[in-house]
């Protein structure tokens, strides 16, 4: 068990719906990532948030979008759902240090499985 | 922008056995890190190994290695005296900075007992 936590762990919705993924962090990491993992695009990095502000983008489709609250906790929105977005959507948190040129380790939720029909 | 390969698909190796997955990547950055992480069938993304590209020396962590080339750009794990358990996608994965992580496309391990 990572210490991070991801709601709900499946949903099958229709196309043209909106749905919104919550992922809670480890106890004192302030980065969260949100990453995406399909057949035909593999593993994608879609953005990072640190305390509250955005501070990273990826491959996110202007669609999705996140955004993270004051007790860290962090949501994923993705609207106008098409099929080719049924994937698995990790979320993934970090304890960041303040220093740019340092990498701190990820630990990674189980994912939350999103069927479109 | 960075990139990330892994030319295998799949490695199948006997229990007990040692197996090395190859993964390279490029980059015009001096300053990284370098992961491998393992996906068993649940497809939680589980930890394996970190190296800093500015560390010589290569990573260890239990039957866990990698042999970690710069000047080449390589980065390759070897698993040694394999477990069953071991069985599960491995994907590497680089990151500089704040950026998210550059994952390659995956290796999946067989183990054969």
């Amino acid at each position: 068990d990572s210490g991070v936590t991801q709601t709900p762990k499946h949903l099958i919705t229709a196309t043209g719906q909106r749905v919104t993924l919550r992922c809670s962090p480890r106890s004192g990491d302030l980065s969260v990532y949100w990453y995406q993992q399909s057949l035909d695009q593999g593993l994608q990095f879609l953005i990072q948030y640190y305390n509250g502000e955005e501070r990273a983008k990826g491959n996110i489709l202007e669609r999705f979008s996140a955004q993270q609250f004051p007790d860290l906790h962090s949501e994923l929105n993705l609207s106008s759902l098409e099929l080719g977005d049924s994937a698995l959507y990790f979320c993934a948190s970090s304890v960041d240090t303040r220093d740019a040129a340092s990498t701190d380790t990820q630990y990674f939720g189980p994912g939350t499985r999103l069927t479109v029909l | 922008a960075q990139t990330v390969t892994q030319s295998q698909p799949e490695m199948s190796v006997q229990e007990a056995e040692t197996v090395t997955l190859s993964c390279t990547y490029d980059t015009s950055e001096s300053d990284y890190y370098l992961f491998w992480y393992k996906q068993p069938p649940s497809r939680q993304m589980i930890l394996v190994i970190r190296q800093e590209a500015y560390k010589q020396q290569n990573a260890t962590e239990n039957r866990f290695s990698v042999n970690f080339q710069k000047a080449a750009k390589s980065f390759s794990l070897k698993i040694s005296d394999s477990q069953l358990g071991d069985a599960a996608m491995y994907f590497c994965a680089y990151a500089r900075g704040a950026d998210g992580l550059t994952f390659g496309k995956g290796t999946h391990l067989i183990i054969q007992p």
